[in-house]
């Protein structure tokens, strides 16, 4: 299994350009989410999907949308890129809803935007 | 109401002494209460979880304490090592959301 994996690893924007973060997982996980971790703030939720075709918002959802058409893979996407929303991000899965299951995280994609 | 404060944010430690790190709550609701572990450059890990039905967990020289009438949980990590140094979360959940709330993380650094 190779778990959670995210590409890309590292990538540099401009202010107003888009793009896609992927993530895909391999264990057959109903949950999938996304988090963003900045300095002094620990991980914060972006969006989260509790099976195909299913998504919601978490606690910083502006500026981001998410889809999920397949139970692997849930990507992230930004509309319009920000200096705000330079950051490293998470992709994260686990085998159902509730909180008792292991969620694992992939290795992350650093994002700087200019 | 659903924060979870950690404290201290950085931690120096001797080989072999005591890592403690705590955390406090305020919502009633949560009932799952996970660490994670996370290397530079990695994603987090689940290092040790517990439950308010018990008020320790112990797994090798990581312990989970928690004083549910005070709304606080402390990580331990007995006999440090450096390869322990990692910034550690922790986090909180219900049963009746699909949500954790982390806390800022603490920088542990283990003096060889």
């Amino acid at each position: 299994n190779a778990g959670v994996t995210q590409t890309p690893k590292f990538q540099v924007l401009k202010t107003g350009q888009s793009m896609t973060l992927q993530c895909a997982q391999d264990m057959n996980h109903e949950y999938m989410s996304w988090y963003r971790q900045d300095p002094g703030m620990g991980l914060r939720l972006i969006h989260y999907s509790v099976g195909a075709g299913i998504t919601d918002q978490g606690e910083v959802p502006n500026g981001y949308n998410v889809s999920r058409s397949t139970t692997e893979d849930f990507p992230l996407r930004l509309l319009s890129a920000a200096p705000s929303q330079t950051s490293v991000y998470f992709c994260a899965s686990r085998l159902g809803q509730g909180p008792y299951n292991e969620q694992f995280f992939g290795p992350g994609t650093r994002l700087t935007v200019l | 109401q659903q924060q979870v404060k950690q404290s201290p944010q950085s931690l120096i430690v001797q080989k072999g002494g005591i890592s403690i790190i705590n955390c406090a709550y305020e919502n009633t609701a949560f009932d799952y209460f996970p660490w994670y572990q996370q290397f530079p450059g990695k994603g987090p890990a689940l290092l040790i979880a517990i439950r308010p039905d018990v008020s320790e967990k112990k797994e090798g020289r990581f312990t989970i304490s928690f004083n549910k009438s005070a709304k606080q949980f402390s990580l331990h990590i007995m006999d440090s090592q450096p390869g322990d140094s990692a910034t550690y979360f922790c986090a909180a959940s219900s049963s009746g959301t699909y949500k954790y709330i982390f806390g800022t993380g603490t920088r542990l650094k283990v003096l060889a």
